[in-house]
């Protein structure tokens, strides 16, 4: 079947705007994760959807950041205000919670410019 | 708190040259899971392997296999005979069961070129 699809590819914004970047989690899978890589920093976990339960956010690394899921399909990850700092590669995942070591399918990711 | 290491941020072989990769992790946890991924330039992570703290027998599937020593915490992986189309950046990623294995904590990968 399909696996993890996000939307846009490449996404390039000014200094101050909102962007909006998408993920399509495999169906059936309960489980969604955001990441971002930026260059030198690897991979850094940001939120967690776990079917109805609320999110796990401690990876959002300030109040300018946001995601919700709805439907217990389709998240929207947000961010305000971009900095030039949020320029990455933001990932998306998503993961059959029925697994227990929760391998984790990953999307080609939004490539995110912010001038 | 969780930490995953990869000591080697690029790494330059020759084809059919051996290369192992680094992966030093630390938790407090005494149940937990390794994975190493594969993302080559395309971008997509690709899964490689699942290994769990209970199970340190060393695994070899095709070129690839994984050694586990828990006393050293480390879970190195190494390609035999690399090839070209082994270029990429691979990661080493931890999850514990305190957190539900909910997130992956992932180390900054190395960079491995295989040139021909």
């Amino acid at each position: 079947g399909a696996g993890v699809s996000q939307s846009p590819s490449n996404k390039v914004t000014e200094k101050g705007k909102d962007v909006e970047l998408r993920c399509d989690p495999i169906s059936g899978h309960t489980a969604l994760y955001w990441y971002r890589q930026s260059l030198g920093q690897g991979l850094e976990f940001l939120i967690y959807f776990q079917g109805n339960s609320a999110p796990d956010k401690s990876g959002l690394p300030s109040d300018r950041f946001s995601a919700e899921r709805t439907g217990g399909s389709v998240s929207t990850l947000t961010i305000q205000r971009t900095q030039q700092e949020d320029s990455a590669v933001y990932l998306c995942a998503s993961s059959n919670r029925d697994r227990p070591n929760n391998e984790q399918f990953f999307g080609p990711g939004t490539r995110l410019t912010v001038l | 708190a969780q930490k995953v290491t990869q000591a080697q941020t690029e790494i330059s072989v020759v084809e059919k040259e051996d290369v192992t990769l680094d992966c030093v992790y630390e938790t407090r946890d005494t149940t937990y899971y390794l994975f190493w991924y594969k993302q080559p330039p395309s971008g997509e992570l690709v899964f490689l392997i699942r290994r769990n703290s209970f199970d340190e027998q060393n695994e070899i599937s095709g070129r690839y296999s994984w050694n586990f020593q828990k006393s050293t915490s480390s879970f190195n992986f190494t390609i035999t005979a690399s090839q070209v189309v082994d270029s990429a950046v691979y990661f080493c990623a931890l999850s514990e069961a305190n957190s539900g294995y909910s997130t992956l904590t992932f180390g900054k990968g190395t960079m491995l070129l295989v040139s021909p």
